[in-house]
């Protein structure tokens, strides 16, 4: 099946850095990578919507400024919380579909700790 | 925003018990999409019913879909201890974006 991964797997640290993390499709060409962002026991809310090769689509309310995304290829796009601060703490997942109607395929996600 | 709501909350049952989440949106669907999570991990794709679809059947799964009424249910028969997890409905709506909206989401607890 379908495999995304996704790393780091957790990070920690201090507030001012910049933190990047991964999003690979391991055995399929991700058309378009979706960033999910999710609060303790709440659902996922979407991010921004990634299309190799072009600029991402951000959600009403997200920053891009502070969340920097590249889909530099069909099978990596990267999520750069730039300056982090202890509010951009939460868990970040990514999930990646390839060609034509495919279901998304979904990372096992980032657990970001700022300090 | 969130688009969907999913009752109950949270739910308790017996291993070997059946149990049912139900969710609805608001508004119109290409497909309706259930997914599971277990605690900090990512989700997992369960089933994908399409709108033109009432009910779909997947092993231990059974997902309905009533458009009017802009809601579906998942039904898990026999429960494990294994399938304690959230679980969260998700649409696409006819955007072509394939964007989801993610349902608020039902925490299962099967007990031994």
């Amino acid at each position: 099946g379908a495999v995304v991964s996704q790393h780091p797997s957790r990070v920690i640290c201090k507030s001012g850095t910049s933190v990047k993390i991964e999003c690979r499709s391991l055995d399929f060409q991700a058309t378009t990578m979706f960033w999910y962002r999710q609060f303790p026991k709440q659902s996922l809310m979407l991010m921004a919507t990634s299309n190799e090769g072009s600029k991402a689509t951000y959600e009403q309310g997200v920053e891009k400024d502070k969340f920097l995304i590249n889909h530099a290829s069909l099978t990596l796009s990267t999520l750069t919380v730039t300056s982090a601060h202890p509010e951009d703490s939460s868990f970040y997942i990514c999930s990646a579909r390839g060609s034509g109607y495919q279901p998304q395929h979904f990372g096992d996600g980032t657990r970001l700790s700022i300090l | 925003s969130q688009q969907g709501e999913e009752d109950p909350q949270a739910l308790s049952i017996q291993e070997g018990e059946n149990a049912t989440m139900n969710c609805s949106y608001k508004t119109s669907i290409n497909n309706l999409q259930w997914y599971r999570q277990n605690s900090g991990r990512g989700l997992v794709h369960l089933i994908l019913i399409r709108s033109n679809e009432r009910e779909k059947h997947s092993g231990r799964l059974r997902v309905t879909l009533d458009t009017s009424k802009k809601s579906s249910s998942l039904l898990i028969t026999a429960s494990r201890a294994a399938d304690t997890a959230s679980y969260f409905c998700a649409t696409d709506g006819l955007d072509s974006s394939y964007k989801l909206i993610f349902g608020s989401g039902t925490r299962l607890l099967v007990r031994p």
